[in-house]
């Protein structure tokens, strides 16, 4: 069975880079899917934020190009999210996802980072 | 603002049926057959219950139907449950120069 697990610090600080990565296991990364991130902000609804293919191949939602990137590590089954210049409005559950056909399917339980100084 | 539009709310009394609505445009919902959709309760990570317009992962009750006419895809609960009050949200591939994914802004089943 897949499962996906996030990592990374609860608290960022304003203008900062936020750094999540996901571990997988039960499932070779180097296999045929895409692997994301989704966001929930407190109390709201879910944003794609952007996909990865192990061969490097990404996919980022349009409004937050050029502060968000996403990477993978073949070596350690994971892969990782960064965004840069946060603000309260990034404030958020991250989940990570395998993704097939543009339809996330498993997800990780989800971490909690809270944009605050 | 939500990609896709769903309404905020929806009802139904048990045995009842009751359908979501998740309109997009050409590009998204109108234009590609990869509607999923996810059901959450409250504190719980979203599980997929429709892929590709009408697909049912493995373990999903046949209650749970999707359909899509031109942009406008929908979800069906019949049979409604208790445990089907939940939040719902429908995503779609979004084509173009930049291909990614858009969600609704979800839709709160209420069972009465």
């Amino acid at each position: 069975q897949v499962q996906l697990q996030e990592s990374g610090p609860g608290l960022v600080k304003p203008s900062e880079t936020l750094s999540l990565t996901c571990t997988v296991s039960g499932l070779s990364i180097s296999s045929d899917y895409y692997w994301g991130w989704v966001r929930q902000p407190p109390g709201k609804g879910l944003e794609w934020i952007g996909t990865i293919h192990h061969t490097g191949r990404t996919f980022y939602k349009p409004s937050l190009n050029g502060r968000v990137s996403i990477s993978v590590d073949t070596s350690k089954n994971q892969f990782s999210l960064k965004l840069t210049s946060v603000t309260a409005t990034d404030t958020a559950v991250y989940y990570c996802v395998r993704e097939i056909a543009s339809s996330p399917d498993f997800w990780g339980q989800g971490t909690l980072v809270t944009v605050s100084s | 603002q939500s990609a896709l539009t769903q309404p905020p709310s929806a009802s139904g009394s048990p045995g009842q049926s009751v359908t979501i609505s998740c309109t997009g445009t050409s590009t998204d919902v109108g234009g590609y057959n990869y509607v999923s959709w996810y059901q959450q309760h409250p504190g719980k990570v979203p599980k997929r219950m429709i892929y590709e317009v009408s697909k049912r992962p493995s373990g999903v009750p046949d209650r749970f139907s999707g359909s899509k006419s031109g942009s406008t895809a929908s979800l069906t609960v019949s049979g409604l449950q208790a445990e089907d009050e939940a939040e719902y949200y429908c995503s779609s591939h979004a084509g173009g120069n930049n291909p990614h994914v858009v969600f609704g802004g979800g839709t709160k089943l209420t069972v009465l």
